[in-house]
């Protein structure tokens, strides 16, 4: 069994829509979890970072971690044409939280 | 500042060859990961580096070497390729090793072992 399970899409809404991505996974002690977009053809880069449980607010994004059901989820607000790309969760455990775990990624397509 | 760089941007090799894939940053960060993607698999951690002269293992290390002697600089070497080393390579760097600073990442390279 994989440490982080993602549906990988692709997920394809209208421009405006609200966008929910999630990502389980197994590892109780994971508490740092992360999620990153990557464009095509380049390199990850961080959107947001939470710790533990709870949400977090940044902009059009919130991330949510539920601990309990280890589950986290990402939400984008008025989706844009350019927030088209593949999103990936990420965590780590406070053990070793210089390894992190990525999840296969969703590839999501706001249309115009 | 250039970031974080790869080298080289495409490569093919064959079965049994070996190489090193080059990453460089001038931001002065400690902490330093290499990763590879697969398709339908997400990164996978391969090796990280805390401090120059401090490497460990990540999740997939086999078949792969490291070494960090300058801060800047850490080398991915593939010892003698195989097929199933053929994947997308990225590096990525931080300031702190500690709990998650934020990991820029490199252009990746793309590697096919024929």
């Amino acid at each position: 069994q994989k440490e982080v399970e993602q549906d990988p899409g692709p997920l394809s809404v209208p421009e405006g829509a609200i966008v929910s991505l999630n990502c389980t996974y197994s590892n109780s002690a994971f508490q740092y979890f992360m999620w990153y977009r990557q464009y095509s053809r380049k390199g990850p880069e961080l959107l947001m970072y939470t710790y533990s449980s709870g949400n977090k607010e940044d902009g059009r994004f919130t991330a949510q971690v539920d601990k309990s059901s280890k589950y986290i989820s990402l939400f984008i607000r008025d989706s844009q044409p350019s927030d088209s790309a593949t999103y990936l969760c990420a965590m780590s455990d406070i053990y070793n939280f210089n390894k992190f775990y990525f999840g296969s990624g969703t590839k999501l397509n706001v249309k115009p | 500042n250039a970031g974080v760089t790869q080298t080289p941007k495409f490569q093919v090799l064959k079965t049994g060859q070996s190489m090193t894939l080059q990453c460089a940053q001038d931001m002065n960060h400690e902490y330093m990961s290499w990763y590879r993607q697969d398709p339908g698999m997400g990164l996978r951690l391969i090796h990280y580096s805390v401090g120059a002269g401090i490497t460990d293992q990540g999740e997939v290390p086999n078949g792969y070497n490291v070494s960090r002697s300058t801060t800047e600089d850490f080398p991915l070497r593939l010892l003698s390729a195989a097929p199933s080393q053929t994947s997308v390579y990225f590096c990525a760097s931080s300031y702190s090793p500690g709990p998650p600073d934020t990991q820029y990442f490199g252009p990746g390279t793309r590697l096919t072992v024929l």
